[in-house]
């Protein structure tokens, strides 16, 4: 079993649809880090989570640390949101261990 | 823009061979962090430098090494290349040293071993 799962692997959405991606991990974590991949290959960093829920536009990450599980929910889905979501735990700075990245399709 | 610059954005070389990737943190930034995207391995950690001094390591080889130097830029040093080295290489840098921040990534530099 990986230290950091991600589903679905794939998603595809209809433009304005409600997405969620989820994060699970079982590794011991400091913070929760949520980040896109364009398709150019460059990373965003979008959220970084250590308890509770944070927000920014129409992205929404949450995270429960008891069941070690975080979920990153994008509201009024657009095109420009297509990208690869990926979960990153983080210990402290002294490792990351990366899930594997949700690959996200938003069709008009 | 990040404001994180990496060189040089593409690189090709040829096994047994040894590159130097370089990495400009953030005005500000203390902490570089570099890491590994592979097609197969997804990405991986490599190593943590704040203020010149290595902090963490992760998965990084034998073969690779990497420093930081006092105006804070960073280097990553890849020798005896093999064709699993192809990869793109990312650095991110941070205020702090001790995780738990948002990072902010290079553009990358993409490294193919013929």
């Amino acid at each position: 079993k990986n230290e950091v799962e991600q589903s679905p692997q794939n998603l595809t959405a209809q433009e304005g649809e409600f997405i969620t991606i989820n994060c699970s991990y079982s590794v011991g974590i400091s913070a929760l880090h949520w980040l896109q991949q364009h398709p150019g290959g460059g990373i965003v960093s979008l959220f970084m989570l250590s308890s509770g829920k944070k927000k920014h536009g129409r992205l929404i990450a949450t995270i429960n640390i008891q069941e070690k599980h975080s979920s990153l929910h994008i509201t009024a889905s657009h095109p420009r949101d297509s990208a690869v979501y990926i979960c990153a735990a983080d210990n402290y700075g002294q490792n990351f261990v990366f899930g594997p990245g949700t690959r996200l399709s938003v069709l008009p | 823009d990040s404001g994180v610059t990496q060189t040089p954005k593409h690189l090709i070389t040829a096994t047994g061979q040894r590159v130097t990737l370089r990495c400009s943190p953030r005005s500000g930034d203390l902490s570089v962090y570099w890491y590994q995207q592979s097609l197969d391995q997804g990405l991986q950690f490599l190593i943590h430098y704040y203020n010149g001094e290595e902090r963490a390591k992760g998965n990084i080889l034998e073969r690779f090494s990497a420093q930081q130097f006092p105006d804070l830029h960073s280097e990553l040093n890849l020798s005896s290349l093999e064709l699993g080295d192809s990869a793109l290489y990312f650095c991110a840098s941070s205020e702090g040293s001790r995780g738990s921040e948002t990072q902010y990534f290079g553009p990358g530099t993409r490294l193919l071993v013929l």
